[in-house]
């Protein structure tokens, strides 16, 4: 069974620090992965998506991502309050299915 | 741009009765269209691939009896839930993908629909 992990947390970090965010995936044909954040009660929105090795940078959001360790990761710099939420990562899988991991809660501490 | 809206927004019910819920695409073209469902404190969990003109694609577990889909333009697709019972009792989440090919473009999210079903 496809799967996706991730820590559920919470992971606190201080305001202005630097939140990292981990992700591993079991399909190693996978070929697009994403990052959404998710509010209490609201539905998912899209952070970043990274389809190659290396990082990708947007603002103050790098993703990572290692195929062969099947890894991909999020970095948050200068993590602000308004940060905190629940971050989900989401693996297309070789179907074009989106597989979701169980999120992992970040606390931005002002 | 690439906004999803689904109505309602929320929603209670009584046992038995059927509840439909609407996800519309209203700035692109979405040949494909997605239905999600999640419990409190779980990750969302694919229920359905809805295409444009065809009949959806429900995952392992999922009654396509009960959950009606019908996706009958490129902007608009409906969910609905049949007979429902308390257990179907969610948070039901709609996504979109823009026309242009499977696995090229990412999915955007209605803003959820959540079903009470007392």
């Amino acid at each position: 069974q496809k799967e996706v992990e991730q820590n559920s947390g919470p992971l606190s970090v201080p305001e202005g620090a630097i939140a990292s965010l981990n992700c591993t995936y079991s399909d190693r044909g996978s070929q697009s992965f994403f990052w959404y954040r998710q509010y209490s009660g609201k539905s998912p929105e899209l952070i970043m998506s990274i389809y190659s090795n290396g990082d990708k940078e947007d603002g103050r959001f790098t993703a990572q991502l290692n195929k062969a360790s099947q890894y991909v990761s999020l970095l948050i710099r200068d993590s602000q309050p308004s940060d905190s939420a629940t971050y989900l990562c989401a693996v297309m899988d070789s179907s074009y299915k989106l597989i979701f991991g169980s999120g992992t809660r970040l606390l931005v501490r002002p | 741009g690439a906004v999803v809206s689904q109505h309602p927004s929320w929603v209670i019910c009584k046992s038995g009765t059927s509840v439909k819920i609407e996800c519309r695409s209203l700035d692109f073209q979405a040949t494909t269209m997605f239905w999600y469902r999640q419990f409190p404190k779980q990750s969302l969990m694919l229920m359905a691939t809805s295409n444009e003109g065809s009949k959806a694609t429900y995952e392992q577990g999922v009654e396509k009896d009960k959950f009606l889909i019908n996706h009958a333009s490129l902007t608009l697709s409906t969910l609905t839930v049949t007979s429902a019972h308390p257990e179907d009792s969610s948070f039901y989440i709609c996504s979109a993908e823009p026309a242009g090919g499977p696995g090229v473009n990412e999915q955007f999210f209605g803003p959820g629909t959540r079903l009470t079903v007392l």
